[in-house]
């Protein structure tokens, strides 16, 4: 069965310093998105992506996140100067269709230290 | 401001019993409405889905009941078993967006 999978598990990283979270959606989807989940929180957007440009984002994600679908396949968040809030379970997803159910990745945990 | 409201927070239900996850939300154009199932340390998997021009959708032990005048939906899980014990999330779509906007999180345990 086709899944989402994202790269590494687990990250952990100095404050300050950038971090690239990266994923392969399912191969005929063409929509992506990055989640994220603070640790015993629900689940928060952070934005979606279609046809190589960001479709939707959230307030969360402000000038110090990104993302770049770099070749046909991968799908990555950057997070620039990484702070201690950072810290949280963050997962991809995506879907074929606007409006229609997504399936997730299991996540990288990042942590900032 | 809390788009979905999912209560309750924690659920314990003997196995073979039934467990009721309620949600509720505000905006009318949410016409897409999921609910996933997490285990610890594991990304949201998606268990059942309703679109609100039908008012119950059943798969297997689970089933959506949906009301959209009352704009609230629930999670059935018939005849609960402790390998069901995990976090519960419902979730809503808008029709003009992709944004999934997530309730709080309904921790279930079965108890054997």
């Amino acid at each position: 069965e086709p899944e989402v999978t994202q790269t590494p598990s687990h990250q952990v990283t100095q404050m300050g310093q950038e971090v690239i979270l990266r994923c392969v959606p399912i191969s005929n989807h063409l929509y992506f998105y990055w989640y994220r989940q603070i640790l015993g929180q629900k689940v928060e957007f952070l934005v979606s992506f279609y046809n190589n440009e960001i479709s939707e984002k959230s307030e969360i994600f402000d000038d110090q996140f990104s993302v770049e679908r770099p070749d046909g396949s991968n799908f990555t968040l950057k997070i620039r100067s990484t702070k201690l809030e950072d810290s949280a379970m963050y997962f991809c997803a995506s879907s074929t269709h606007m409006n229609t159910e997504a399936f997730f990745g299991q996540g990288t945990r990042l942590t900032v230290v | 401001q809390q788009q979905v409201k999912q209560s309750p927070q924690s659920l314990i239900v003997q196995k073979g019993g039934i467990s009721i996850i309620n949600c509720a939300y505000e905006n009318t154009a949410f016409d897409y409405f999921p609910w996933y199932q997490q285990f610890p340390g594991k990304g949201p998997a998606l268990l059942i889905a309703i679109r609100p021009d039908v008012s119950e959708k059943k798969e297997g032990r689970f089933t959506i009941s949906f009301n959209k005048s009352a704009k609230q939906f629930s999670l059935h899980i018939m005849d609960s078993q402790p390998g069901d014990s995990a976090t519960y999330f419902c979730a809503a779509i808008p029709n003009t967006g992709n944004q999934f906007y997530f309730g709080t999180g309904t921790s279930l345990t079965v108890i054997p």
